[in-house]
């Protein structure tokens, strides 16, 4: 049983540039949610997908963007890199049933480094 | 709105003596409460959860959390602390809203556990 994997491991970019970071949701789990974890501190929520729609959004501005496809997997979208935008970006699957109290399950992450 | 609150960022033990890991946690509703455990380098793996029933919950790695409602606590403990135990724990809190797809965490600063041999 596959977990939720996460490419590309390391990314290193600019300011100013654009990136893309995947996510493949572990078998048989349809939401995925996305984490930014700055060094030191817990992961702070982006937003999260579920039937291909964003369904809830944390405290991140309009650069931070993304999709779901319809095998449930998802990528983020981040554009006009900041210094700041550098972390670890993790990406977590759960089954989203209204109410529910399902356990989100995490990828390894993806670590960016804007210079 | 939710919070969660982990009042030590570092906690020293002696491998096989008990340890405990707080966290205290703000909700307008009733709790979902979690814990995860993250390695250097490494996303987050899940410990245990409350949702509700027993205050006293068993996780993985023999890991347990003991819910108290009137304190709004979920402190993580083990009887014996072993040196692999050594990592960044995480509480998370989630709460309630109804007709909510998903789960919307909230998760602690976090606490670094050193288990010293």
């Amino acid at each position: 049983d596959a977990g939720v994997t996460q490419s590309p491991t390391h990314l290193i970019k600019t300011r100013g540039q654009q990136v893309t970071l995947r996510c493949s949701p572990k078998s048989g789990h349809d939401t995925v949610s996305w984490y930014q974890q700055a060094l030191g501190q817990g992961p702070q929520f982006i937003f999260q997908y579920y039937e291909e729609e964003e369904r809830q959004r944390g405290n991140f501005p309009d650069r931070f963007s993304g999709h779901q496809f319809p095998n449930y997997s998802s990528e983020l979208n981040v554009n006009a890199l900041l210094l700041g935008d550098s972390a670890l970006y993790l990406c977590a699957s759960s089954l989203g049933t209204s109410g529910s109290a399902d356990t989100q399950y995490f990828g390894p992450g993806t670590r960016l480094t804007v210079l | 709105a939710q919070s969660v609150a982990q009042p030590e960022d570092q906690v020293n033990v002696a491998e096989g003596n008990p340890l405990t890991v707080k966290c205290t946690y703000s909700v307008s509703g009733n709790p979902y409460l979690f814990w995860y455990v993250q390695y250097p380098n490494r996303g987050l793996q899940f410990l245990l959860k409350y949702i509700t029933g027993d205050n006293l919950v068993k996780g993985s790695y023999g890991f347990e959390a003991e819910f108290n409602k009137s304190q709004t606590s979920f402190h993580l403990k083990k009887p014996s602390a072993l040196v692999s135990d050594s990592a960044l724990y995480f509480c998370a809190v989630r709460d309630r809203p109804p007709e909510n797809y998903g789960q919307n965490f909230v998760f602690g600063p976090g606490t670094r556990l050193s288990v010293l041999p």
